[in-house]
């Protein structure tokens, strides 16, 4: 069955520790987003690529960088550098010229 | 600046009834709206999608209808089943060039009482 997997599922983070979701995809999606949903705040984008070695700013991507070396994968470091790390991360997939996302099932992390 | 705005965080009705979520926007440049159902713990879900080309589209017991001229979309549910309940995101994207990123509402959560 083609589809998304993210993992891990629940991830625990040390303050000052760089982290790294995975975000597979075999759908042949060309394009790439990740999401961070917080309560009452829905979803934010963080980044998104439309092609491989290629990818572009969301609206909050301080704190965070991505790759996408290959065209199935994408990604997401979370750096020290991110203030409010906790939150429920999404990663989703579409066809270029396509608005029909999908969404993985979500990480999330946890800072303790 | 929030460009799509769901201004009820929650909606509880009865199985058997109309669900009625709204959304706003601001962005006039917006010409495509799409609404996801998210359950806890997992991804969103597509559920149906209007041009602004259009001011209806059906898919079964869900309907989305649009009016341009106010900024506003509605999903209606007809009728609606316990297993509604979930949060709906309403999304919008500019279509103007290649870029098909969509913004999201902060959803509302549907509760279908049996």
């Amino acid at each position: 069955d083609g589809g998304i997997t993210q993992s891990p599922k629940y991830l625990f983070r040390k303050e000052g520790q760089n982290v790294t979701l995975s975000c597979e995809q075999n759908l042949n999606h060309d394009a790439m987003y990740w999401y961070r949903q917080d309560p009452g705040q829905g979803l934010r984008l963080i980044y998104y690529s439309q092609i491989v070695n290629d990818f572009q700013k969301g609206d909050i991507a301080e704190g965070y960088s991505v790759s996408r070396e290959k065209k199935e994968s994408f990604p997401l470091t979370v750096t020290s550098a991110q203030k409010n790390p906790t939150a429920f991360y999404l990663c989703a997939s579409s066809i270029y010229s396509d608005y029909g996302y999908t969404f993985g099932s979500g990480t999330r992390l946890t800072v303790v | 600046d929030q460009q799509v705005k769901q201004n009820s965080p929650s909606l509880s009705v009865q199985e058997g009834r109309i669900s009625i979520l709204n959304c706003d926007y601001t962005n006039s440049m917006f010409d495509y709206f799409l609404w996801y159902k998210k359950y806890p713990a997992e991804g969103p879900t597509f559920l149906i999608s209007i041009s602004s080309i259009k001011d209806k589209n059906e898919d079964g017991r869900f309907t989305v209808f649009l009016n341009k001229s106010a900024k506003h979309l509605s999903l209606h549910i007809v009728p609606s089943q316990p297993g509604d309940s979930a949060v709906y995101f309403c999304a919008a994207s500019a279509s103007g060039g290649s870029n098909y990123k969509l913004t999201f509402g902060k959803g509302t959560l549907l509760t279908v009482n049996p």
